[in-house]
C-alpha cells in the first residue's frame, strides 16, 4: 500500500544545477499534481496532469517543466535551479468517483538551492 | 490565483480544549476537504464534504459544508498532543478533475 512515492526525500543543489523530482502512484489514478509548500504560503500548484498525455500550468509554473511519463509517473524538472526554488515539493494524485475528487499526497521532497 | 481565506493562522491551546477553524471563499465550491499535515509529512485527508449543509464527523473531528457553499469549518473536540500539525482546507469549484484550491493552513500547537 505505497500510495504516492516521491524521490528523493532530500536534495541540495547549487544555483544553476538541474534535477528531476520523481513521483509514482500505484492507485491507478488518472490525475497527478505537483505543489510547492513555503512557510506561510500553504500549498501552491505548480503543474498538473488531468490524465495521461495532458499537462497544464498551475499557479506558479515558471522555472519548472513536467512530464507525465505514463499513468503511474509524473516528474518535475528544474532546468536551472535558483535559490527561490528552495521549498518542499509535494506530489499528489486523484481520481474521480462520482463527484468525489480526493487528492492523496506523497511525503515530500525537501529541496535546498544554494 | 484563487485563494481560500483560512483562519486562524495559528493556535496555541491547552490539552483537552476544543478547537475551531474555518475557511471562506468569495466564490462557490462544490466540494470542501480538510487535510492534516504532520511535521515532515505530506497532507492526509481528514474529512470530505460534498453537499451544502452537510455535517460530517471523524472521531473527535467534525466539519461542515456551509449552506452558502462559500465556507466550511472544522472543529476538534478534547484536543490531545497528537493533534499538533497544520490543518488545510481545500475546495473544488466543479465536479471533475479540476485542481483543488488550498487555504494557507492553520498551525495548531497543543500544550500538555
Amino acid at each position: 500500500n505505497a500510495g504516492v512515492t516521491q524521490t528523493p526525500k532530500f536534495q541540495v543543489l547549487k544555483t544553476g544545477q538541474s534535477m528531476t523530482l520523481q513521483c509514482a502512484q500505484d492507485m491507478n489514478h488518472n490525475s497527478m499534481y505537483w505543489y510547492r509548500q513555503d512557510p506561510g504560503m500553504g500549498l501552491r500548484l505548480i503543474y498538473y496532469s488531468a490524465s495521461e498525455g495532458t499537462t497544464d500550468k498551475g499557479e506558479v509554473p515558471n522555472g519548472y517543466n513536467v512530464s507525465r511519463l505514463n499513468k503511474r509517473e509524473f516528474s518535475l524538472r528544474l532546468e536551472s535551479a535558483a535559490p527561490s526554488q528552495t521549498s518542499v515539493y509535494f506530489c499528489a494524485s486523484s481520481t474521480l468517483a462520482g463527484a468525489k475528487n480526493i487528492q492523496y499526497f506523497g511525503a515530500g521532497t525537501r529541496l535546498s538551492v544554494l | 490565483g484563487q485563494q481560500l481565506n483560512q483562519s486562524p493562522q495559528s493556535m496555541f491551546i491547552q490539552e483537552g480544549e476544543d478547537v475551531s477553524m474555518n475557511c471562506t471563499s468569495s466564490s462557490i465550491f462544490n466540494t470542501w476537504l480538510w487535510y492534516k499535515q504532520d511535521p515532515g509529512e505530506g497532507p492526509v485527508l481528514l474529512i470530505a464534504l460534498y453537499k451544502a449543509g452537510e455535517l460530517t464527523s471523524n472521531g473527535r473531528l467534525t466539519a461542515q459544508f456551509g449552506i452558502t457553499r462559500k465556507d466550511s469549518f472544522l472543529n476538534i473536540s478534547a484536543s490531545i498532543p497528537s493533534d499538533v500539525g497544520i490543518y488545510f482546507c481545500a475546495g473544488q469549484h466543479i465536479a471533475g478533475n479540476t485542481p483543488l484550491v488550498f487555504g494557507k493552513g492553520t498551525r495548531l500547537s497543543v500544550i500538555a
